[in-house]
């Protein structure tokens, strides 16, 4: 089974500044990871995913985020945070079926709520 | 091309009725998951469709069942509702099924049950 802890409910940056989210999964095998993003009243938008290879992935909007094994980590930055990054944003799971993980849904973290300061 | 799109996008029902949400995925995914959303429990897997067969199904219960159809459209229906099934209903097409096919999801339906 897999799961997925994300660090801080809400999390407030003023405008420009760096944003960090934090991301830890658990998982039996090997996992692809993601991060989506949520805006009011709307569904998941992708932001990014590491499927293999390199370790630092580049996603929408200026965002990346670090895959590291040893830390079982996935934290999502941006240098410089804008208005409009204002909305929820969940890491997610999903088991290597190619690794032996079988086949299984997304596993979701229960979300950050950023919030940018003026 | 054309997004994922659910119906219908609000809905209100009582308890003990039943339900049915319609999701169309974007074309030519044939995949196609539906995911409950609450506050208090999060965004939730409950089953995965591909080429008209359930392959996966989370931990809900027997209440909640869905179905694809030849054009890969898909519903989702919950009988017997009670009043903590109100939530957001994602769903979410893919071009194929499994890791680690992206997901693209639809505005949701909001279920409300009184």
């Amino acid at each position: 089974a897999q799961s997925v802890t994300q660090l801080g409910s809400h999390v407030s940056v003023s405008e420009g500044a760096l944003v960090l989210l934090r991301c830890n999964y658990s998982s039996s095998v090997p996992p692809y990871l993601f991060w989506y993003v949520q805006y009011p009243n709307q569904g998941l938008q992708l932001l990014l995913k590491y499927t293999t290879g390199a370790t630092l992935v580049k996603g929408i909007n200026g965002f990346e985020a670090e895959f590291k094994k040893s830390e079982t980590s996935f934290h999502l930055t941006k240098p410089s945070a804008h208005m409009s990054d204002a909305a929820e944003y969940f890491c997610a799971v999903r088991l290597n079926m190619y690794s032996g993980g079988g086949a299984d849904g997304l596993t979701f973290g229960k979300g950050t709520h950023l919030i940018i300061q003026p | 091309k054309a997004g994922v799109t659910q119906t219908p996008r609000y809905l209100i029902k009582t308890r003990g009725q039943q339900v049915t949400l319609s999701c169309s995925p974007i074309s030519g995914h044939r995949s196609v998951s539906w995911y409950q959303q609450t506050p208090g429990q999060g965004l939730q897997f409950l089953f995965e469709y591909f080429s008209e067969t359930q392959r996966n199904k989370g931990n809900f219960p027997g209440r909640f069942s869905g179905r694809q159809f030849s054009n890969s459209r898909s519903e989702m229906n919950v009988s017997t509702l009670e009043l903590g099934d109100s939530a957001l209903y994602l769903c979410a097409s893919s071009l194929e099924a499994g890791s680690p096919n992206e997901q693209f999801f639809g505005p949701g339906t909001r279920l409300t049950v009184l």
